[in-house]
């Protein structure tokens, strides 16, 4: 499974987009970029996957460049509620038996007022 | 529909005590998973079951730490004995298909274990 290297922590103020950088130099041609967000008491959430170029949904985008060596979460406009722990994980999702998630550390993010 | 159901929320024991914890995955899901996450880190698979086959146990502590999947459907995770750097939060997260899924895993809200 590919590692992922992502900053320990990042702060920000409410209305301001949120960039996270997740770094993945041994990415595998199967796998796929999964980020998870974790509030304080509850499990992981999924939030947004993709494989390479841009996927953005309801909550968030995520921005693949063409080496798929990196990827970047953007969160526009967090508010107070989007303080929490957010998780990057790689691995391939199409096939069965064995590729489970990898959890790193994380990267906390707090948004201040 | 419905979330993975997990229960006891918490749970305070003694070294040396036995504890169990539950979960109920989403109806339909085939495959089921139990993480340990430690305070300050990510979640670390322990287990993983096909229906009510083992996938993956090679992070399970064996001479303490059992599970089982009866019926392909809920799962027991029990600790025994238990010991201080077992305590944790224990997480249940299920899929519908046997990896990871382009929807990702559905989490529990855990079960915090206390071991004093």
């Amino acid at each position: 499974l590919a590692k992922t290297t992502q900053p320990i922590s990042m702060d920000s103020y409410e209305g301001q987009e949120v960039n996270i950088t997740c770094s993945h130099n041994n990415i595998a041609t199967n796998d796929y970029i999964t980020w998870y967000q974790q509030f304080p008491s509850q499990g992981p959430r999924f939030i947004i996957q993709g494989y390479k170029t841009k996927v953005t949904n309801e909550v968030a985008s995520l921005f693949i460049p063409a080496d798929r060596k990196s990827s970047t979460l953007s969160l526009p406009r967090v508010s107070l509620s989007d303080t929490a722990v957010y998780y990057c994980l790689v691995g391939d999702v199409l096939t069965g038996g064995g590729n489970k998630l990898t959890f790193g550390t994380g990267t906390q993010l707090k948004v201040e007022l | 529909e419905a979330g993975v159901a997990q229960s006891p929320r918490y749970k305070i024991i003694e070294k040396r005590q036995s504890v169990a914890f539950w979960c109920n995955p989403i109806s339909g899901h085939a495959t089921l998973y139990w993480y340990q996450q430690i305070l300050g880190q990510g979640p670390k698979l322990l287990i993983q079951f096909q229906n009510n086959g083992v996938v993956d146990d090679s992070q399970l502590p064996k001479d303490r730490f059992s599970a089982e999947r009866l019926k392909g459907v809920d799962s027991t995770l029990k600790i025994q004995p238990a010991k201080l750097e077992d305590s944790a939060v224990y997480l249940c997260a299920s899929s519908l298909a046997a990896g990871p899924t382009l929807y990702g895993y559905t989490f529990g809200s855990g079960t915090r274990l206390t071991v004093v």
